[in-house]
């Protein structure tokens, strides 16, 4: 069965540094999502990509994040300069379709742990 | 933002069935709703979703009442491997953009008896 994939699973990075997260979503999807969990917390939404650029994205995500799909399976998401209250567990997740008028599921990643120190 | 409420835990005899309930009183008439499950810190696993109706699959059955306010998740014979985090979700459409985000609550932890 396919599955997406994140590189790595577990990310130590020091404060004011930046960082890259790495999925490789499942080959015929084309919508793509980030979604980030603090430990102990639930699961939030950051953003949305489809057709090389952000459809939607949340209140977290500021100018010190950036997505990017460079080539035609990597989707990426970029910390500029990281935070202590960056350190978060980061899913990646995609979507055959969009979902308008049709009830295809996004898929997860296992996930990569970001430690900022 | 919050639009499921769910009990934080559960207990549930191996080989019963576990019935976890959700509330979301909040939904919208084309919101649907999603269970998935979370396996210590694994990234949360498709269960079932449904609309308007029943639905039932291999894994699970989800019940929606009639004014869709409140759903419950049936797994009918529960394992040890069943036990997770269960997450309610309801699914947020953006109309403009023809995207969609899903909202999680915070979850019910299900631990199965031997």
């Amino acid at each position: 069965e396919p599955e997406v994939t994140q590189t790595p699973s577990h990310q130590v990075t020091q404060m004011g540094q930046e960082v890259i997260l790495r999925c490789v979503p499942i080959s015929n999807h084309l919508y793509f999502y980030w979604y980030r969990q603090i430990l102990g917390q639930k699961v939030e939404f950051l953003v949305s990509f489809y057709n090389n650029e952000i459809s939607e994205k949340s209140e977290i995500f500021d100018d010190q994040f950036s997505v990017e799909r460079p080539d035609g399976s990597n989707f990426t998401l970029k910390i500029r300069s990281t935070k202590l209250e960056d350190s978060a567990m980061y899913f990646c997740a995609s979507s055959r379709t969009s979902g308008l008028y049709s009830s295809y599921e996004q898929y997860f990643g296992p996930g990569t742990r970001l430690t900022v120190t | 933002d919050a639009k499921t409420t769910q009990p934080p835990s559960m207990d549930c005899a191996e080989g019963r069935a576990a019935n976890l309930p959700c509330n979301h009183s909040t939904i919208s008439g084309n919101e649907y709703v999603y269970w998935y499950r979370q396996i210590h810190s694994q990234g949360p696993q498709y269960i079932i979703h449904g609309l308007k109706n029943n639905e039932t699959n291999e894994m699970a059955s989800l019940i929606i009442t009639e004014d869709r306010k409140s759903s419950t998740l049936i797994l009918p014979h529960a394992t040890l491997r069943d036990t997770a985090v269960y997450y309610c979700i309801v699914r947020v459409e953006y109309m403009a953009s023809g995207t969609y985000k899903y909202i999680f609550g915070t979850g019910t932890r299900l631990k199965v008896l031997a």
